[in-house]
C-alpha cells in the first residue's frame, strides 16, 4: 500500500516561513491535497492538485510536487496558522484507495 | 452552499454494529464525479480514510478494513450511510463524511461525530 511520510513537528516564528513535507515513492507523478485541521475542528482543505487554492484561501498558503516529495509552503506565518496540515493523494493505480499522511503540527513560536 | 452532517450514535458496544449517516445539501450524488466519502480520527491520531461511494454507484473501501465495512446512498434523501460491523475500542474515533470533487479531492467537510466503543 502507498504510504506518506511527514514530519511530525514543525515549529517557526511569526513572520516567517514553514515549509512541510510529504515524502511518497514518486509523488511527483499524483496529485497532492493538503488539508488544515484546527483543534477540534474538521479538516480544511487548503491547496489541491499540488498548487492550487481552493478560494478563501490565502496566497501564503503554496504547494509543490516533484520526485518523492510534496512540499506545502506557509509565508509570512501567523498565530492562527497553528494547526495539524495533513497531505492526501488517491492512489488511482491500486484500488482507487485514498491515502492521508501522517500530520505535522505546526506550532507558531 | 454544500454542507454534510453526521448523525448516529455516539456510543456502542464491542462487537456491536455502526450505522453512521451522512446527509448533505447543495450538491447531487447524481452529478458526474462527484462522490462522499468516509474518514475517521481516533483521539490524537492522523486521518484515516474509510470509504467511498460515487455518483454512479461504484464504492471503494480501504483494504485493511474492506471486511467490516458496507458504504450505500440513497440519492433521493441525500444521504450516505457506512456500516462497520464488529466494533472494538481501537475503533473509537471521530468520524467524518466529506464531498468528493473530481480527480480524489475532499473540499467540503462534515464537522464529525465522536463514536466511542465500551461496554
Amino acid at each position: 500500500s502507498y504510504v506518506l511520510t511527514q514530519p511530525p513537528s514543525v515549529s517557526v516564528a511569526p513572520g516567517q516561513t514553514a515549509r512541510i513535507t510529504c515524502g511518497g515513492n514518486n509523488i511527483g507523478r499524483k496529485s497532492v491535497q493538503w488539508y488544515q485541521q484546527r483543534p477540534g475542528q474538521a479538516p480544511v482543505l487548503v491547496v489541491y492538485d499540488d498548487i492550487d487554492r481552493p478560494s478563501g484561501i490565502p496566497e501564503r498558503f503554496s504547494g509543490s510536487n516533484s520526485g518523492n516529495t510534496a512540499t506545502l509552503t506557509i509565508s509570512r506565518v501567523e498565530a492562527g496558522d497553528e494547526a495539524d496540515y495533513y497531505c492526501q493523494v488517491w492512489d488511482s493505480s491500486s484500488d482507487h484507495v485514498y491515502v492521508f499522511g501522517s500530520g505535522t503540527k505546526v506550532t507558531v513560536l | 452552499q454544500i454542507t454534510l452532517k453526521e448523525s448516529g450514535p455516539t456510543l456502542v458496544k464491542p462487537t456491536q454494529t455502526l450505522a453512521l449517516t451522512c446527509t448533505f445539501s447543495g450538491f447531487s450524488l447524481s452529478a458526474s464525479g462527484v462522490g462522499v466519502g468516509w474518514i475517521r480520527q481516533p483521539p490524537g491520531k492522523a486521518l484515516e480514510w474509510l470509504a467511498i461511494i460515487y455518483w454512479d454507484d461504484e464504492k471503494r473501501y480501504s483494504p485493511s478494513l474492506k471486511s467490516r465495512l458496507t458504504i450505500t446512498k440513497d440519492t433521493s434523501k441525500n444521504q450516505v450511510v457506512l456500516t462497520m460491523t464488529n466494533m472494538d475500542p481501537v475503533d473509537t474515533a471521530t468520524y467524518y463524511c466529506a464531498h468528493r470533487r473530481g480527480g480524489g479531492i475532499f473540499d467540503y467537510w462534515a464537522r464529525g461525530t465522536l463514536v466511542t466503543v465500551s461496554s
